[in-house]
């Protein structure tokens, strides 16, 4: 039981590049999420998903987007990466229940040069 | 409007003594819940203790417990005989039964000297 996993663990990309981060979950959860971990200023959402082929915005969702096309898995894709997109990128999975605690992955490290 | 804040980027503790890290939240719902997490420096967040709005008893779980004061929207953590192990960012966050977010506060540090 791995629960919730995030690849790559680091990445390093020039300005307009591509990439995709990938995050999978093994607890058949409906709930996914993306954040956004920059210093000081806690966790924000780019992006979640309510089950599998739904997607929503989050509070930054500018330059990402996401697919869920399998349940277990969240794919989170920058299309042309920018400086400010450096940051550490942490996937979260969550049970059904609405106060359900959300396990979280490891965390991807992102610089964007 | 930020819904979390903590407003103690960096606390110091003695180790073995007790530390409070202060959350206050920002909603007009009546039904919500609270959640603590701790970050330490490799990176991982992990869930440590969950207070629901119409929960009768502050949460407790092991050394960690809250201190939840509903009138005054404050719901801080109390980590008692500190270890070095507890040296971390702690998060404090908010879950609305309006949304599907669970938004997050700033963080503190916590050190604990030996």
């Amino acid at each position: 039981n791995a629960g919730v996993t995030q690849t790559p663990k680091f990445r390093v990309l020039k300005t307009g590049q591509s990439m995709t981060l990938l995050c999978a979950q093994d607890m058949n959860h409906e709930y996914m999420y993306w954040y956004r971990q920059d210093p000081g200023m806690g966790l924000r959402l780019i992006h979640y998903s309510v089950g599998e082929g739904t997607t929503a915005k989050g509070e930054v969702p500018d330059g990402y987007n996401v697919s869920r096309l399998k349940k277990q898995n969240f794919l989170l894709g920058l299309e042309s990466a920018a400086p400010s997109q450096t940051s550490v990128y942490f996937c979260a999975s969550k049970g059904a229940g609405h106060y359900n605690e959300q396990f979280f992955g490891p965390g991807t490290r992102l610089t964007v040069l | 409007a930020q819904k979390i804040t903590q407003t103690q980027p960096g606390m110091f503790v003695q180790e073995k003594e007790a530390v409070t890290l202060d959350c206050t939240y920002d909603t007009s719902d009546p039904s919500y819940g609270l959640f603590w997490y701790k970050q330490p420096s490799s990176g991982e967040m992990i869930f440590l203790i969950y207070q629901g709005s119409y929960d009768q008893q502050n949460a407790t779980e092991g050394r960690y417990s809250l201190n939840f004061q509903k009138a005054r929207k404050s719901a801080n953590l109390v980590i008692s005989a500190s270890q070095l192990g507890d040296s971390a960012m702690y998060f404090c966050a908010m879950r609305e039964p309006s949304s599907d977010d669970m938004r997050f506060g700033a963080g503190t540090r916590l050190t604990v000297k030996p």
